[in-house]
């Protein structure tokens, strides 16, 4: 099955204890991306990827991390978590020719105490 | 830059009801423009897609038709169910090459049997 993971669903932390979440797709799609979802924000682009070992910054960056080392696999990676951070993330992908058809993730709930 | 401008929620109707969420848009060039659909505990699915002027999407009863000369994208649904409760987002990708989704911030709808 055709599919977007994310790990964890849900996630409950601290201030300054570092995290990684994890994306993983199946469709050996080219590009892949971070959402953040905020309550009357929608949903605002962290980070993205064109491919193996080239990303780039999306709308709202700061305080996040990503690598690209394997086509399947994208981590979003926060090295010092702050409440601000709290939220609802949606990893996404999709293949480099058809931008318009984009599959996403089931999202990871995370809460920074 | 691009912006997304959705009805404010929550949305309450009654089974069967009729249903319009107003999305209008600003681009530059020509945007292809989208609904997507979460569903509670669940990530975002494409709902349907409209890629130039005077298009239709359509999806599942529901239907959006490209305006470029108001530029707006409104959802409909002649009969709605309880099983479209949903959170329902307007989104555009603007340009050739572009990949990064703008997003509205989400109509909420509940419908009650």
């Amino acid at each position: 099955e055709a599919q977007v993971t994310q790990n964890p669903r849900y996630l409950i932390t601290v201030t300054g204890k570092k995290l990684t979440v994890t994306c993983s797709q199946n469709m050996n799609h080219e590009y892949m991306s971070w959402y953040r979802q905020d309550p009357g924000l929608g949903l605002r682009q962290i980070y993205y990827s064109m491919n193996v070992e080239v990303t780039d910054k999306g709308d709202v960056p700061e305080g996040y991390k990503v690598s690209r080392k394997e086509k399947r696999n994208f981590p979003l990676i926060l090295e010092s978590p702050s409440p601000n951070q709290t939220s609802l993330y949606f990893c996404a992908s999709s293949l480099r020719d058809k931008a318009d058809t984009q599959y996403f993730g089931p999202g990871t709930r995370l809460t920074v105490l | 830059g691009d912006s997304v401008t959705q009805m404010e929620g929550p949305v309450t109707l009654s089974e069967e009801a009729f249903l319009t969420i107003n999305c209008t848009y600003t681009a530059t060039g020509y945007p292809s423009l989208f609904w997507y659909v979460q569903y509670p505990g669940e990530g975002l699915q494409l709902l349907l897609k409209a890629t130039k002027a005077d298009d239709k999407g359509s999806n599942k009863g529901f239907e959006a038709t490209y305006r470029k000369e108001t530029t707006s994208f409104h959802l409909e649904k002649g009969s709605v169910q309880v099983s479209d409760s949903a959170v329902y987002f307007c989104a555009l990708i603007t340009g050739a090459g572009s990949y990064q989704l703008t997003f509205g911030k989400g109509t909420k709808l509940s419908v009650i049997p």
